[in-house]
């Protein structure tokens, strides 16, 4: 059975830091691509970024871009998110999320998804 | 960036109804289209992929359409467990941008 457990959230001020962490289990976590999405309470889902299954390709939304990173161990099927400078808008419930499948120059949809940690900045 | 527009934001309908919900992408995506569902205080689930392929599983009353720009969800007849919001996604290369969200409730 697919799981993704992630934990790392919490209150922090504006212009703190947090990690994130996915602890993936039930699959080859080395061999699947890894996505961060976030939903603010009570708006729309926002994809955050986006990690190859080698960590050699990433992408990250002009939100976040410059102030959050993602990086990933295979050895420890894990998922990290290191956001830097936070605001009140990155208020959210963060979810790690799986591709549905994975193949070599083939694109996927998010199938499994983590049950979030919720970020919360303010003072 | 390629931005996804959905419309409309919310709609009300009554059971049995046909429903339409519609996604517009900025830049052609081929068929790189993907709805979900996510119902209150649950996380989302995967409808459709490749614009018009149904996940295992999911009721035969939604369909989807389209390809390039212009993609459309249709639940043929509304049910009450279709009370949601639904998401659009591309998933080419990139960023996996969503759309903005259609909440759909029942009249």
């Amino acid at each position: 059975e697919v799981q993704l457990v992630e934990s790392g959230g919490g209150l922090v001020q504006p212009g703190g830091s947090l990690r994130l962490s996915c602890a993936a289990s039930g699959f080859t976590f080395s061999s699947y691509e890894m996505n961060w999405v976030r939903q603010a309470p009570g708006k729309g889902l926002e994809w955050v970024s986006y990690i190859s299954s080698r960590g050699t390709t990433i992408y990250y939304a002009d939100s976040v871009k410059g102030r959050f990173t993602i990086s990933r161990d295979n050895a420890k099927n894990s998922l990290y998110l290191q956001m830097n400078s936070l605001r009140a808008e990155d208020t959210a419930v963060y979810y790690c999320v799986r591709d549905a499948a994975y193949a070599l120059g083939s694109y996927f949809p998010f199938e499994y998804w983590g049950q979030g940690t919720l970020v919360t900045v303010s003072s | 960036d390629i931005q996804m527009t959905q419309s409309p934001s919310s709609l009300s309908a009554s059971v049995g109804d046909r429903v339409t919900i519609t996604c517009r992408a900025s830049q052609g995506i081929s068929n790189y289209l993907a709805w979900y569902q996510q119902k209150p205080g649950k996380v989302p689930k995967l409808l459709i992929y490749a614009a018009s392929t149904l996940q295992s599983g999911v009721p035969s009353r939604f369909s989807g359409s389209g390809s390039g720009t212009d993609f459309t969800l249709t639940i043929s007849s509304l049910q009450p467990e279709d009370v949601a919001t639904y998401y659009c996604q591309k998933y080419n290369s990139g960023p996996r941008t969503f759309g903005q969200g259609t909440k759909v409730e029942i009249k």
